[in-house]
């Protein structure tokens, strides 16, 4: 079975400084991982997705994660936050032939002006 | 293009009713799955399907039911609601079971409120 760790549920951080988010998946087969934002009341967004290509991998609005095997991880970044990045964001993890999505729990991002 | 569809947007039931929910994928989309979303969680996998068959289920009761019709729209059924049902309810669309890098296309989603 595969799954996702999110630590920490709510995240704060001032406007223009680091985002960082962390991931880290378990699966017994070779991963593809994705983030997702959702703003209140909407459904699920793709900011980012990994498939084996390139372990750097650049989203939208800014954001990119880096693929790293040895620690399991998917960590999302983004250099310089903006108020309109206050949102929740997911990791998921799926497999290659099976778009089943596992997520992990979310992190409630909090942007302080 | 309109993207993924949902209705209704909210709904409001009672215990022990049942309770039908719908979605229409994106264009060009065959593939539907469903997930459900209780609050401060992350979305749980309930089903999917392709060709009108349930192909993949995940860790829920049989009360949760579904159907997707020729035009690949789907239908998610829960019947004799719990007030633990309360969520939102998320599909997804995509082309294929794993088309396209996996990436699956949600909807806003029906938030559902058991009392």
């Amino acid at each position: 079975a595969q799954s996702v760790t999110q630590l920490g549920s709510h995240v704060s951080v001032s406007e223009g400084a680091l985002v960082l988010l962390r991931c880290n998946y378990s699966s017994s087969v070779p991963p593809y991982l994705f983030w997702y934002v959702q703003y209140p009341n909407q459904g699920l967004q793709l900011l980012l997705k990994y498939t084996s290509a390139a372990t750097l991998v650049k989203g939208i609005n800014g954001f990119e994660a880096e693929f790293k095997k040895s620690e399991t991880s998917f960590h999302l970044t983004k250099p310089s936050a903006h108020m309109s990045d206050a949102a929740e964001y997911f990791c998921a993890v799926s497999s290659y032939g099976n778009n089943r999505l596992a997520f992990g729990k979310g992190n409630q991002v909090v942007v302080i002006p | 293009d309109a993207g993924v569809t949902q209705s209704p947007t909210h709904l409001i039931k009672t215990r022990g009713q049942q309770v039908t929910l719908r979605c229409s994928p994106k264009s060009g989309h065959d593939t539907v799955s469903w997930y459900q979303q209780a609050l401060g969680q992350g979305p749980q996998f309930i089903f999917q399907y392709y060709e009108e068959e349930e192909r993949q289920r995940g860790n829920f009761p049989d009360r949760f039911s579904g159907h997707q019709f020729p035009n690949y729209s789907s239908e998610l059924n829960v019947n004799a609601l719990l007030l633990g049902d309360s969520a939102l309810y998320l599909c997804a669309s995509s082309s294929g079971l794993a088309g396209d890098s996996n990436e699956q296309f949600f909807g806003p989603g029906t938030r559902l409120t058991v009392l």
